[in-house]
């Protein structure tokens, strides 16, 4: 099975700041790994996909990059929404793995 | 538009089976992947198992041995079976949508939040 290793657990920031998530798989899953943000109380959202792509909708703060078994999820200038909890998660193959999880809170 | 809802009951006893409903709409299940997802409370994602959209499954090893996905295309419902329940059973279930290939969760149900009671 793939594991996601993703850190940090939690992220404290301030409005408008610039904060970054990495995502490391323990073998190459190729790109093919999602983020996703999730609320309260709510169901997960998908914001990337294929490592780097931006899912319809989202904003263009939110970014994603890296390949073979290092991912990172780069959100710029934070917005109030944007205070979550982040996940990532190898779309390869079954088991469908995804990472521990962010939780990015506001300083 | 695309929707997937879960149904099933709050609260179940331990040792007894859980069955959850994803009636899903706006796609077909022949052309789709149904994943389940659960999440304990403060926690994080679990993926637990898949109906293919071919009609084949599979399952997290984790509860490989007591856990069953099936399928009614003529209702567009996903079913889980999960037996003997624990108490960290405990958690909210999910079921989500991809595609074929590869493997992304771009819609989600809102979850059923289930107990399980000693």
């Amino acid at each position: 099975d793939i594991q996601m290793t993703q850190s940090p657990a939690s992220l404290s920031a301030s409005l408008g700041e610039t904060v970054t998530i990495e995502c490391l798989a323990s073998e190459d899953i190729y790109d093919i790994l999602a983020w996703y943000q999730q609320k309260p109380g709510k169901s997960p959202q998908l914001l990337i996909y294929d490592a780097s792509s931006l899912h319809t909708g989202v904003p263009s703060r939110f970014s994603g990059s890296g390949s073979g078994t290092q991912y990172s999820l780069k959100i710029n200038s934070l917005q109030p929404e944007d205070f979550a909890s982040y996940y990532c998660q190898n779309g390869l193959s079954a088991p469908l793995t995804f990472g521990s999880g962010t939780k990015l809170e506001i300083k | 538009q695309v929707q997937l809802k879960e149904t099933g009951p709050d609260l179940v006893q331990l040792t007894q089976t859980l069955s959850i409903t994803c009636t899903v709409s706006g796609f077909s299940l022949t052309t789709y992947n149904v994943h389940w997802v659960r999440q304990p409370p403060g926690k994080g994602l679990e993926w637990m198992g898949a109906m293919w959209n071919g009609g084949g499954t599979d399952y997290n090893s984790a509860f490989k041995s007591r856990l069953s996905i099936s399928r009614d295309t003529s209702k567009s419902q996903v079913f889980l079976k999960m037996n003997s329940l624990q108490t960290d059973d405990t958690a909210k279930y999910f079921c989500a949508r991809s595609a074929v290939q590869p493997h992304y969760f771009d819609y989600w149900g809102q979850g059923v939040m289930v107990t399980v009671s000693s």
